[in-house]
């Protein structure tokens, strides 16, 4: 099992740009997960997924999308990139709920200039 | 208040030292805590799931004190291996991790 993969590693926007930062998993877990870790700071809830076509929003969803049509990928959508959003972003999946251990993808680096 | 608050670090401490690592929570109704290590610029990863008896992994030893919405991680006989940013994590409907506290294990 690869567990869960990120692409890209790192990337650099400018600002007002798009893009979509993938994530897949192959443990077939029911819930997923996006969070971005700024410098020092604890990773903080973007959108989570209990299941393919179900979406919810997290503690930070401002400026992002997330669709979940399989069980296996969950991106992350940037419409308008802004300077704010330079930060580490991970994808996590967990089998049931949320108290589950989750797996953490290696993460993207984003730099927005 | 932070829902999660940890130890602010660094820990600087030489190999073979014992360090203890406190956290605080803000709700009480949370249900499950977890420890986990972050080696730097990379993804956490679980160390450790902390039950209300406490419980022991090698030389990690995980206590909740529900009462005091407090949890500890104490390391035993650190290794240079050791050093990494440990996060502790809790569970009240969706997990909310803390700052993490970083410890730096020197020879």
């Amino acid at each position: 099992n690869a567990g869960v993969t990120q692409t890209p590693k790192f990337r650099i926007l400018k600002i007002g740009q798009s893009m979509t930062l993938q994530c897949t998993q192959d443990m077939n877990h029911n819930y997923m997960y996006w969070y971005r870790q700024d410098p020092g700071m604890g990773l903080k809830l973007i959108y989570y997924s209990v299941g393919a076509g179900i979406t919810d929003k997290g503690e930070v969803p401002n400026g992002y999308n997330v669709s979940r049509s399989t069980t296996e990928d969950f991106p992350l959508r940037l419409e308008l990139a802004a300077p704010s959003q330079t930060s580490v972003y991970f994808c996590a999946s967990s089998r049931d709920r949320a108290g589950e251990t989750q797996y953490f993808g290696p993460g993207t680096r984003l730099l927005v200039l | 208040r932070k829902e999660v608050e940890q130890d602010p670090g660094p820990f600087n401490v030489p190999e073979g030292a014992t360090v203890a690592f406190n956290c605080t929570y803000s709700n009480s109704a949370s249900q499950s805590f977890f420890w986990y290590r972050q080696d730097c610029r990379k993804e956490p990863k679980l160390l450790m799931s902390v039950y209300s008896s406490g419980n022991e992994d090698g030389r990690f030893t995980a206590q909740l004190n529900r009462a005091s919405q407090y949890i500890s991680l104490l390391i035993r006989d650190s290794k240079l291996s050791d050093s990494a940013t440990y996060l502790c994590v809790v569970q009240g409907g969706k997990l909310i991790f803390g700052q993490g506290t970083e410890l730096s294990v020197k020879p």
